[in-house]
């Protein structure tokens, strides 16, 4: 399996851009996280999805960003429009399981350096 | 709200040393434990979870530790190897919940 597919591996943009990550899970998977990485703010959970349905977006900053899964093996998060603080490592995660259930290891995808400038 | 700590925050050892990375939680009311390894400009790569109900985890020369009631995990690295440098985070899951909240993790350094 090639894993968490994320894309871009980088984006840099001028503030006021829209900006689009993407997500491809590992096939199978029915969990999809979105996750944000700051030096000052460590790692931190934006939304979380299971079979599609969004079930956690508690983490999203604010109205700028919306996440969406249209269907099982692709995800995307969009920041419209884009701020300099948005600069950060996002990750895409995914996991078997759902909400319940046993052995619901996490397994990340090589994360999208995005800088706003 | 759940809060996840590391100490140390940063740890240089020798090759060989046999060392242990703390992790501690303020809600004991969790669902599982995972600890992850992050290497420079990298994403997380899984290296035990833990559940609830199990005491410990072992993967080769780690070996990882769960004691719920007083809201602690460790993680033990034996016989460490320059290869194992990288920053180690824990992360906890509650009940009910996906989430994961995740400490700041510990950058560990092991000069041959």
């Amino acid at each position: 399996d090639a894993g968490v597919i994320q894309s871009p591996r980088h984006e840099v943009t001028e503030m006021g851009q829209e900006v689009t990550l993407r997500c491809k899970p590992i096939s199978g998977h029915n969990s999809l996280f979105w996750y944000r990485q700051t030096m000052m703010r460590g790692l931190e959970l934006l939304i979380y999805f299971n079979n599609n349905v969004p079930i956690d977006d508690s983490g999203m900053p604010e109205d700028r960003f919306s996440a969406k899964m249209p269907n099982a093996s692709f995800s995307t998060l969009k920041i419209q429009p884009s701020e300099p603080r948005d600069s950060a490592v996002y990750f895409c995660a995914s996991s078997l399981g759902g909400n319940k259930g046993v052995g619901e290891t996490q397994y990340f995808g090589p994360g999208t350096r995005l800088l706003v400038l | 709200k759940q809060e996840v700590t590391q100490i140390p925050a940063a740890l240089s050892v020798p090759e060989g040393e046999n060392l242990v990375l703390n992790c501690s939680f303020t809600d004991s009311a969790i669902y599982n434990l995972q600890w992850f390894r992050q290497d420079p400009g990298k994403g997380l790569t899984s290296l035990l979870l833990i559940q609830s109900s199990q005491r410990e985890q072992t993967s080769g020369r780690l070996n990882a530790s769960l004691d719920k009631s007083s809201g602690r995990s460790t993680l033990y690295i034996a016989a460490s190897q320059p290869g194992d440098s990288a920053t180690y985070l824990c992360a906890v899951r509650g009940s009910n919940t996906g989430k994961l909240i995740f400490g700041q993790g510990t950058t560990l350094q092991v000069k041959p």
